[in-house]
């Protein structure tokens, strides 16, 4: 069973770019979440995509983008890059089998993304 | 937006049993009350969780208060491995929203 994982480790951009960060669900899930995590704090939840639909939003402007494939992987894009938005981010992918969603949560170990 | 608060750090003596507290008084019927751990340049990693009822796993036990405003993990026997930062969460079972305090640290002394 493959875990999450998530590209790249690291990465440098500036002021004003745009990034794409990816994640690669486990194997059978068909839930992915992404959250950020700046240093010294808890991840705070960007959104969530069910069966390629986003069906969650925390409070992130819409700079903040994402998409699920037909194989569950996912990609965060964040346009306009803002010096705060310097933070590990992080994707999170679980099995949703309808009902509450309560299920749990497997992470990747994230993306550090420094903003210049 | 439902949150919770965690004490900052904790400390507790190898193979004894550690009570980490959780405040949640905003909770909502639709809420579960997660804990996950996150060690060091590592994502978060699943311990436990629950809605009404107190839940026992093979890491952990988790105690809920009767009218779900607090929780408590307790680890039975601290090892050094269990030093993390731990976080008490609440899922919103309708929006798949998870809120993330900021954690308490377990330094776990040998």
């Amino acid at each position: 069973e493959t875990g999450v994982t998530q590209s790249p480790t690291h990465l440098i951009k500036t002021r004003g770019q745009q990034v794409t960060l990816r994640c690669s669900s486990q194997s059978g899930h068909n839930t992915v979440s992404w959250y950020q995590q700046a240093l010294g704090q808890g991840p705070q939840f960007i959104f969530q995509y069910y069966r390629e639909e986003e069906n969650g939003r925390g409070n992130f402007p819409p700079r903040f983008s994402g998409l699920q494939f037909p194989n569950y992987s996912s990609e965060l894009n964040v346009n306009a890059l803002e010096l705060d938005d310097s933070a590990l981010y992080l994707c999170a992918s679980s099995l949703l089998q309808g009902g509450p969603m309560q299920e749990t949560q497997y992470f990747g170990p994230g993306t550090r993304l420094l903003v210049l | 937006d439902a949150k919770t608060t965690q004490p900052n750090s904790m400390e507790s003596n190898e193979e004894e049993p550690v009570h980490l507290p959780c405040n949640h008084s905003t909770i909502s019927g639709t809420d579960y009350i997660h804990w996950y751990r996150q060690l060091p340049s590592q994502g978060p990693e699943y311990v436990i969780h629950g809605l009404t009822s107190n839940v026992n796993n093979r890491m952990a036990s988790l105690a809920i208060a009767e009218d779900r405003k607090s929780s408590t993990l307790i680890l039975h026997r601290a090892t050094l491995r269990d030093a993390a930062v731990y976080y008490c969460i609440l899922r919103d079972t309708n929006a798949g929203k998870s809120t993330f305090g900021d954690g308490t640290t377990l330094t776990v002394k040998p």
